[in-house]
């Protein structure tokens, strides 16, 4: 399958302030990335499709005004969490679309810490 | 009820057990299933995909699908220490994103 990485693996960072996570997919031109966050225990929520090239779609109940996604290459998603609070921490996590839909590709995640 | 019901356990078997992890779902329109192994802190790795009902198996790894029962299986033989992490389902109507359940928390004890 498709390796995808991911930068920070973790980050903390202060109530306010904004972090920028980066996507990158090493052997395979993604059109198509999804960002996933997790919380503990809890199963992955799809926040938003990130399109190279294009705007991103986002899931219902997700802020596109806070959770700013770019993807300007084939190989390059980025996700900013705007003006972070304490209830954004979480994990992180994209994936790369294969041939189908259905078959995707997980980068290690990010683990968000807000102070 | 949601769309993807999956225990979360967790589940604790004796190294060399036969493991069995199921998940429930209501979309009929769902004809992809997934099984997702993720280590602590680490991504999701696929490990078998299925299409529409039957069996597949690979290696000690056998999953299964009953779409007249809305029931997804996944089966581990000779369950190795190795094998404990978080496995979640996930399926897909085909061109829909994946819908993932909660995982189920497996360890394997030596």
């Amino acid at each position: 399958g498709a390796v995808v990485s991911q930068h920070p693996s973790r980050v903390i960072c202060k109530s306010g302030t904004s972090v920028k996570i980066e996507c990158r997919s090493l052997d395979f031109q993604a059109t198509t990335m999804f960002w996933y966050r997790q919380f503990p225990k809890q199963s992955l929520m799809l926040m938003a499709t990130s399109n190279e090239g294009s705007k991103a779609t986002y899931e219902q109940g997700v802020e596109k005004d806070k959770f700013l996604i770019n993807h300007a290459s084939l190989t390059l998603s980025t996700l900013t969490v705007t003006s972070a609070h304490p209830e954004d921490s979480s994990f992180y996590i994209c994936s790369t679309v294969g041939t189908n839909l259905y078959e995707q590709y997980f980068g290690p995640g990010t683990r968000l810490t807000v102070t | 009820q949601k769309e993807v019901e999956q225990d979360p356990g967790p589940l604790s078997v004796p190294e060399g057990a036969i493991v069995s992890l199921n998940c429930t779902y209501s979309n009929s329109a769902f004809q992809y299933f997934m099984w997702y192994r993720q280590y602590s802190r680490k991504g999701p790795e696929l490990l078998m995909y299925t299409y529409s009902s039957g069996n597949k198996e690979d290696g000690r790894f056998t999953a299964q699908v009953d779409k007249s029962s809305k029931y997804i299986s996944l089966f581990i033989r000779d369950s190795q220490p190795s094998d404990s992490a978080t496995y979640l389902c996930a399926m897909s109507a085909g061109n829909t994103p994946l819908v993932f359940g909660k995982g189920t928390r497996l360890s394997v004890i030596a």
